[in-house]
């Protein structure tokens, strides 16, 4: 069975510092790979998406930046954190099934940031 | 932007009751729904696909209205552990299918 990590659980940090949160995924190959964020009482928001090692699609311009340098890993990273970075950031991973806009996701457990 | 749209609530009912929700959605091209619950503080999780015919998995039905533009989920014989938020997804055409999710509707079942 497919299986989803994400790392660290929870995160402080200070503004300005430089966020590396990673995710793997077990038990699939050629996974599409997706970061969300999710601020205090308010929906997920798409940052990136990624269908493939190196590529990746930027949602939502910002200081942040994603890398896929292996087919089942995804990064985000940010060199500098701004106090609206703070969030649940989630991983997400899909297989197309059906065809065209059948993709289920499957969540990890998420990194909770708190940039103080 | 395309819009996918939810009553937030609460939905505040007791247990037993039965429940619906709907969530309405902009783009006609949209090709595939979902429903996913959302515990406090934690990962949203699958619920159910929506297909066009309607599906139903134990107490939980989902229906799609393509002419409306919106899918519903009834929830019947409600439990204390049916307390959460439901989000609905919509995938466009297009693209790279890039889903969108809903705000959420949060429901708390009482004694």
């Amino acid at each position: 069975s497919q299986t989803i990590h994400q790392w660290p659980a929870t995160l402080v940090q200070p503004v300005g510092s430089p966020l590396s949160l990673e995710c793997t995924v077990e038990g699939t190959s050629n996974p599409n790979l997706y970061w969300y964020r999710q601020a205090a009482g308010r929906g997920l928001q798409l940052l990136f998406y990624s269908v493939g090692i190196g590529q990746i699609s930027s949602e939502v311009p910002q200081n942040l930046s994603a890398s896929r340098p292996q087919d089942r890993q995804f990064i985000l990273s940010s060199k500098k954190l701004l106090l609206s970075d703070s969030g649940f950031y989630l991983c997400a991973w899909s297989v197309r099934r059906g065809g065209p806009g059948t993709d289920t996701q499957y969540f990890g457990p998420g990194t909770r940031l708190t940039v103080l | 932007r395309k819009e996918v749209e939810q009553d937030p609530g609460p939905f505040n009912v007791p247990e037993g009751a039965t429940v619906a929700f709907n969530c309405t959605y902009s783009n006609s091209a949209s090709q595939s729904f979902f429903w996913y619950r959302q515990d406090c503080r934690k990962e949203p999780k699958l619920l159910m696909s929506v297909y066009s015919s309607g599906n139903e998995d134990g107490r939980f039905t989902a229906q799609l209205n393509r002419a409306s533009q919106y899918i519903s989920l009834l929830i019947r014989d409600s439990k204390l552990s049916d307390s959460a938020t439901y989000l609905c997804v919509v995938n466009y055409l297009g693209g790279s299918y890039i889903p969108t999710f809903g705000r959420g509707t949060s429901l708390i079942v009482h004694p």
